[in-house]
């Protein structure tokens, strides 16, 4: 496809399982971002990714969020025992390069009940 | 550290009136890049404009044009003639170092209405 591609579009999921949602970036975009975005407010950043590298994970908001991008396209933003605080929209976006325009998926709806 | 403002909560206007919308973006940082992006019901961000540190120069682009004053922090963005498909949130959103991660306001939220 020709944009960003998140899957699933919505995850509904118990207090303290493991989730994982996918980011399908442009073609040959190198950087690849994180964010999260709660009702009535702009995203926040969580992760930067430069090729398969983390280059800045400030925004993870503790240690059960982590990201991995291992070969340099898709990313998965993986959440363990989650808590009814973490349900938000968490947004993908990708750009092709520093200081550039990036491009957002529709974003993945996470509702822990 | 920095700072973005957009002050106004919600604005409602009839289509084909001009809208503005206001940002203030403080920091120490010389160099960043400022972008505003639309965010529709549907909920996917849209990119509308990017500009730079260095170029004051106002432009215009179809019905959207922006005004940005490094002296006074402000990168604000009209709309001209709105129309009801420019109802949606609209952020302003610096970006700042390597990282180039954007920092968004608490946006504006557009109602245009017949």
């Amino acid at each position: 496809g020709a944009g960003v591609s998140q899957t699933p579009s919505n995850k509904v999921t118990e207090k303290g399982k493991y989730v994982e949602l996918r980011c399908d970036p442009i073609s040959g975009h190198t950087a690849l971002y994180w964010y999260r975005q709660s009702l009535g407010q702009g995203p926040e950043f969580l992760i930067y990714f430069q090729g398969t590298g983390a280059a800045d994970d400030s925004g993870l908001p503790n240690d059960r969020f982590f990201a991995v991008r291992p070969e340099g396209s898709v990313s998965t933003l993986k959440i363990q025992r989650t808590e009814r605080g973490d349900s938000a929209v968490y947004l993908c976006a990708s750009s092709p390069g520093t200081n550039r325009e990036a491009f957002f998926g529709q974003g993945t709806r996470l509702t822990v009940v | 550290a920095q700072k973005v403002t957009q002050a106004q909560t919600e604005i409602s206007v009839v289509e084909k009136e001009d809208v503005t919308l206001d940002c203030v973006y403080e920091t120490r940082d010389t160099t960043y890049y400022l972008f505003w992006y639309k965010q529709p019901p549907s909920g996917e961000l849209v990119f509308l404009i990017r500009r730079n540190s260095f170029d004051e120069q106002n432009e215009i682009s179809g019905r959207y044009s922006w005004n940005f004053q490094k002296s006074t922090s402000s990168f604000n963005f009209t709309i001209t003639a709105s129309q009801v498909v420019d109802s949606a949130v609209y952020f302003c959103a610096p970006t700042t170092g390597t990282a180039s991660k954007l920092t968004f306001g608490t946006g504006t939220r557009l109602q245009v209405t017949l």
